[in-house]
């Protein structure tokens, strides 16, 4: 079974410093996808962004960008110009690319991000 | 185009009762995922529904808990009986296909608190 792990519990950043959230996962598949999602106190669940496996290529999507290292099985987070907003939860997620899964997401335990004015 | 929709946002119950959740996928989507996140943890699966059939449960509790999504109206996350520990949020999720690179969409969450 596929797990996903997050060591840091929480983090600290000071605004407009860029920080690096941990994630790694754990897998006997070739093919699949990751994620990062954010959860403000709102609670809502916001997609940040996406990478597909097969892609060497780190997503980028703004401020936010990966560092996916599949051989390590590990898929970070940096977060640039971190601003007030950025504070959340922040949740790393896979989900299977193989046909006939369900796709269902599997996530981590999540990393409190704290960002300081 | 309205995102995923989930009502009520809040709700609470006394042990033994009823609680129903409703969750409106975005329009053109039809598979709908439901996670439950206790307090202090991440999302977890509880199953997955497209029109009218259960895909995969495997994360349901085999008993007090259900869900449908039928051809018409919003998918239902059914607790009957409920117990303290059924506290939680619960969220629906909607995605247009499977199979492809289609990110799925979340809910605000309905939010369960039993007395």
């Amino acid at each position: 079974a596929q797990t996903v792990t997050q060591s840091q519990p929480e983090m600290s950043v000071q605004e407009a410093e860029t920080v690096t959230l941990s994630c790694t996962y754990d897998t006997s598949e070739s093919d699949y996808y990751l994620f990062w999602y954010k959860q403000p106190p709102s609670r809502q669940m916001i997609l940040v962004i996406r990478q597909e496996a097969y892609k060497q290529q780190n997503a980028t999507e703004n401020r936010f960008s990966v560092n996916f290292q599949k051989a390590a099985k590990s898929f970070s987070l940096k977060i640039s110009d971190s601003q007030l907003g950025d504070a959340a939860m922040y949740f790393c997620a896979y989900r299977s690319a193989k046909g006939g899964a369900t796709n269902k997401l599997i996530f981590g335990t999540g990393t409190l991000l704290a960002v300081q004015p | 185009n309205a995102g995923v929709m989930q009502n009520p946002r809040h709700l609470v119950r006394r042990r033994g009762q009823e609680a129903r959740l409703r969750c409106s996928p975005m329009k053109g989507h039809s598979h709908v995922y439901w996670y439950r996140q206790l307090p202090e943890e991440g999302l977890k699966f509880m199953v997955y529904l497209q029109k009218e059939n259960i895909i995969d449960e495997s994360g349901m509790p085999k008993e007090r808990f259900s869900a449908e999504f039928p051809k018409e109206g919003p998918s239902i996350l059914r607790i009957q009986q409920v117990v303290r520990g059924d506290s939680a949020a619960y969220f629906c999720a909607s995605s247009q296909q499977t199979g492809v690179m289609q990110p799925q969409h979340f809910g605000d969450g309905t939010r369960l608190s039993i007395l």
